[in-house]
C-alpha cells in the first residue's frame, strides 16, 4: 500500500511555457502533499507543502507565482511551473502519506529539461 | 538553523564488502527516514526508523535518538546498492516535511 504515483517522469519544454506536473495517492487519501527539488547532485529540498482545500505554504526563496500548486482533492496535487526557463530545469519529487506515524512514499520524480 | 549531517560524503566498496553510512541530526526527532536513490532518481523508502533498530534483508538501520543519530549498515554490498543513500528527519518542532542530508554517495564495483 501507500502509492505515490506522479506524472510526467520526464519532460521537456521551450522557454517561457508552463508545464503541469501531477502527484496522486492511489491507495490512500492525502491531505497534505509535498513538493521537492532537487538539483544535479545535491540534496533534496522542500518547495511547499500542498494543503487540500486551501492554498500551499510556499518555503522561502520559492516564488509562489511561478509554481503553481493546486490540490484540489484528496488523491491529486499539481505543480505547475509557469513561463518556465532553463534554470528551472531540475527533478521535482512528491511525497505523501496515509499516516506520518509510519513513514512517507515519494513519487518516481520528474525531470523537467527547460530548452 | 536545521543540521542533517551524513557522513562519508562518498564511497567506494568491492563487490561483497560491508559499510556504515551515519547521519547526525541536531535536534529531536519524530521521525526518520532512510532512502535509497537509484540512478533514475527513484526515492526508495528502506527504513522508517525514529528509534531502535531494523533489520530488513541485507540492510539494517539503527536510531539512537538521545545522541542524536542514526547508522546504516549494509552487508555484503551488491553492484545494485550503488547510488545516494539520504537520510531524512521530520524535527520536532517543524511539522511534518522532512530536511534532507547532503546524502552519501556509494558506489559498489564488481
Amino acid at each position: 500500500g501507500a502509492v505515490v504515483s506522479q506524472h510526467p517522469s520526464w519532460v521537456i519544454c521551450k522557454s517561457g511555457t508552463s508545464v503541469k506536473i501531477e502527484c496522486r495517492s492511489l491507495d490512500f487519501q492525502a491531505t497534505t502533499m509535498f513538493w521537492y527539488r532537487q538539483f544535479p547532485k545535491q540534496s533534496l529540498m522542500l518547495m511547499a507543502t500542498s494543503n487540500e482545500g486551501s492554498k500551499a505554504t510556499y518555503e522561502q526563496g520559492v516564488e509562489k507565482d511561478k509554481f503553481l500548486i493546486n490540490h484540489a482533492s484528496l488523491t491529486l496535487s499539481t505543480l505547475t511551473v509557469t513561463s518556465a526557463h532553463p534554470e528551472d530545469s531540475s527533478f521535482y519529487i512528491c511525497s505523501a502519506s496515509p499516516d506520518p506515524y509510519y513513514g512517507y512514499t515519494f513519487g518516481s520524480g520528474t525531470r523537467l529539461t527547460v530548452v | 538553523g536545521i543540521q542533517v549531517e551524513q557522513s562519508p560524503p562518498d564511497l567506494i566498496l568491492q563487490e561483497g564488502a560491508n559499510s556504515t553510512l551515519r547521519c547526525n541530526f541536531s535536534d529531536s526527532v519524530n521521525n526518520l527516514q532512510w532512502f535509497h536513490q537509484n540512478p533514475w532518481g527513484q526515492l526508495i523508502n528502506l527504513f522508517y526508523i525514529p528509534s531502535g533498530t531494523k533489520q530488513n534483508g541485507r540492510l539494517s538501520a539503527t536510531t539512537v535518538a538521545t545522541e542524536r543519530y542514526s547508522l546504516l549498515y549494509i552487508s555484503s554490498s551488491q553492484t545494485t546498492d550503488s547510488g545516494v543513500y539520504f537520510c531524512a528527519v521530520v524535527l520536532d518542532n517543524y511539522g511534518q516535511n522532512f530536511v534532507f542530508g547532503p546524502g552519501t554517495r556509494l558506489s559498489v564495483l564488481p
